[in-house]
């Protein structure tokens, strides 16, 4: 597509429930990037793929935050028993392969836990 | 540790009034300096990407420069549609945990604009 795409917009779940949200990045940039943004907080990085692996996880905040891509495309991250502390809004980025590529975000899920 | 800090945290001007938006970094390598502008319930806008020590670039009534220690947003004669908030990052030169192009980002400067 023309842009990145994330999905739902909108998140609201119980505490305790586990959550997926889906990016669909631009057509052949084999670079995707989670960011997670909270109020008043910078992005803070979560996982970066390169095609289907996963080189950093660097900043996955806990073993109940994980992440897969699939067929160079789509990425899911998944919350599992999900905690107040982790509603945020998630972003997802794509770009270029390499460095000194801008990125493309989508316009983000906002998850609230409750 | 590479760092991003930006300054101010919020910024008020009236239309027409030009200032400056910093931004300062302290990283291993510098392989790009990217600004954006995120507007309420939306991702992040690239606006620019600066390489070197010395570069500048200019969008509309934008314009971005670069040291070896900070880079300033420049917003001249800014109208309220300027309204948003713009943030600046880096990517390191050295592999950062691993990922060759991960930016870092500072927490923003929020701007208005008032007419």
């Amino acid at each position: 597509g023309a842009g990145v795409s994330q999905s739902p917009s909108n998140k609201v779940t119980e505490k305790g429930k586990d959550v997926e949200l889906r990016c669909d990045p631009i057509s052949g940039h084999t670079a995707l990037y989670w960011y997670r943004q909270s109020l008043g907080q910078g992005l803070e990085f979560l996982i970066y793929f390169q095609g289907n692996s996963a080189p950093d996880k660097s900043g996955l905040p806990s073993d109940r935050f994980s992440a897969e891509r699939t067929g160079g495309s789509v990425s899911t991250l998944t919350i599992q028993r999900t905690q107040q502390e982790d509603s945020a809004v998630y972003l997802c980025a794509s770009s270029k392969p390499g460095t000194g590529y801008g990125y493309t975000f989508g316009s983000g899920t906002r998850l609230t836990v409750v | 540790e590479d760092q991003v800090t930006q300054s101010p945290e919020a910024l008020r001007l009236q239309e027409g009034e030009s200032s400056s938006l910093n931004c300062s970094y302290t990283v291993s390598g510098l392989r790009g300096l990217f600004w954006y502008r995120q507007d309420p319930g939306k991702g992040p806008e690239f606006l620019f990407t600066l390489y070197s020590a010395g570069e500048e670039k200019e969008k509309e009534r934008l314009k971005a420069t670069l040291t070896k220690k900070e880079s300033f947003l420049h917003i001249t004669a800014p109208k309220p549609e300027d309204s948003a908030t713009y943030l600046c990052a880096v990517q390191a030169g050295m592999n950062y945990g691993g990922s060759q192009g991960n930016l870092i980002f500072g927490k923003g400067t929020k701007l208005s604009v008032k007419p």
